[in-house]
């Protein structure tokens, strides 16, 4: 079975300018979940969906918005890139969306902003 | 507020090495979940292993163990006999069944450490 895969799997944009990153999960699960991971860090949660509904959103700025479609596949939103906006975006499905929940990841897009 | 602690920024060992990387985490809640991921050079983060607050028994997966420890807030992980294909970056994190936000309720967000990086020299 196919893992989480994510599109495109390299990026360069220069600041100011708008990005889409896409997901698709396992087959069977319902949740997707974004984590940024900053060069040297830990990753930081962005958003979860479950059955095509935000579930949580973390500590960032509204220029970063998603939606789930009903294939369950998700795309991840920054409008007005800055600079430190470069990372790599990690995306994560599961089978549900609770905190026992195993989140499988997918191997990242990697987002440069120059 | 969830937070977990790897001290260990980077380890360095020779092949056949036992290797512990360490894990210290902070939550209010008293059901809740820890993970070890690890992260290769690809980027991809692969599943290691899932304990629930409610389990302390060790676990034991080949040459890796884990020790879950209440008492300390810890949740260790060891290598035994390390391998060159060990070397990675290692992640520990922690979900609560449901984390409330200012913004309101986020079920099952993971909340990571820093990362340990591990190279195991042949």
């Amino acid at each position: 079975d196919a893992g989480v895969t994510q599109s495109p799997t390299h990026l360069i944009k220069t600041r100011g300018q708008h990005v889409t990153l896409r997901c698709s999960p396992i087959s069977g699960h319902k949740s997707v979940s974004w984590y940024q991971q900053v060069l040297g860090q830990g990753p930081q949660f962005i958003f979860q969906y479950y059955e095509k509904e935000e579930r949580g959103r973390g500590n960032f700025p509204d220029r970063f918005s998603a939606r789930q479609f009903p294939n369950y596949s998700s795309e991840l939103n920054v409008n007005a890139l800055l600079l430190g906006d470069s990372a790599l975006y990690l995306c994560a499905s599961s089978l549900g969306d609770r905190g026992h929940d195993i989140q499988y990841f997918g191997a990242g897009t990697r987002l440069s902003v120059l | 507020a969830q937070k977990v602690t790897q001290a260990q920024t980077e380890i360095s060992v020779v092949e056949k090495e036992d290797v512990t990387l360490d894990c210290v985490y902070e939550t209010r809640d008293t059901t809740y979940y820890l993970f070890w991921y690890k992260q290769p050079p690809s980027g991809e983060l692969v599943f290691l292993i899932r304990r629930n607050s409610f389990d302390e028994q060790n676990e034991i997966s080949g040459r890796y163990s884990w020790n879950f420890q209440k008492s300390t807030s810890s949740f260790n992980f060891t290598i035994t006999a390390s391998q060159v294909v060990d070397s990675a970056v290692y992640f520990c994190a922690l979900s609560e069944e449901k984390f409330r936000s200012a913004g309101g309720t986020s079920y099952g967000k993971l909340t990571f450490g820093q990362g340990t990086i591990l190279t195991v020299h042949p």
